[in-house]
């Protein structure tokens, strides 16, 4: 079964553009979370997206955006770059079947280099 | 806000010894615990999940969950060098299916062949 993809793999940007990246979560997967990944803040959750509704948010500015479709392709948009969104994108998808606990599989990520 | 805390390391042993690395959260409601191993320009991949007080083995790996202690740690029997990553410590307050992590920042193991 093919995993957790991503795309693109890298990036450079410069300050005040825009980014869509994109994330396939594992087939069957319905859940799909994204983090940001840096040195200084290490692995910080972003949102998660589960049939098309974002149903968790973390603690980002609103310039963070994302949003999941019909097949659970998920993409997320930052808008208006700043040098500190210079981070690892990590997408990870989830079966969620239920109320039990569930195991999240990470993508490659994304970098991205903002100049 | 809730946190959870991790010693970065590096933490070095020499091959076949037991690796232990531990890790603190706060909020008492969390539900389940994960330890996550990242190579160096890789992503996060899990090796241990624990939900409930005691000891789960998995092979080589032993996590360990005290949540009266709030305390979640890792056993990493026999190491080798292939096990030199930074484990990464994760906890949902979910006891359910959804996919909001909390992360450590993650300890650097080094095991010297």
């Amino acid at each position: 079964k093919a995993g957790v993809t991503q795309t693109p793999r890298y990036l450079i940007k410069t300050r005040g553009q825009q980014v869509t990246l994109s994330c396939s979560p594992i087939s069957g997967h319905r859940s799909v979370s994204w983090y940001q990944q840096t040195p200084g803040q290490g692995l910080q959750f972003l949102f998660e997206y589960f049939s098309e509704t974002q149903r968790n948010k973390g603690n980002f500015p609103g310039r963070f955006s994302g949003r999941q479709f019909s097949n659970s392709r998920s993409e997320m948009n930052v808008s208006t770059l700043e040098l500190g969104d210079s981070a690892l994108y990590l997408c990870a998808s989830s079966l969620n079947l239920g109320p039990r606990p569930d195991t999240q599989y990470f993508g490659p990520g994304t970098r991205l280099t903002v100049l | 806000q809730k946190e959870v805390e991790q010693n970065s390391g590096p933490l070095s042993v020499p091959e076949g010894a037991i690796a232990s690395l531990n890790c603190t959260y706060s909020d008492r409601g969390s539900q389940s615990f994960f330890w996550y191993r990242q190579y160096s320009g890789k992503s996060p991949e899990l090796i241990m999940s624990i939900y409930s007080n005691g000891d789960q083995e998995d092979g080589r790996f032993t996590a360990q969950l005290n949540k009266a202690s709030q305390y979640v740690s890792l056993l990493i029997r026999d190491s080798q060098p292939s096990d030199s990553a930074t484990y990464l410590c994760a906890v949902s307050l979910y006891g359910g299916s959804q996919g909001n992590l909390i992360f450590g920042k993650g300890t650097k193991l080094s095991v010297k062949p």
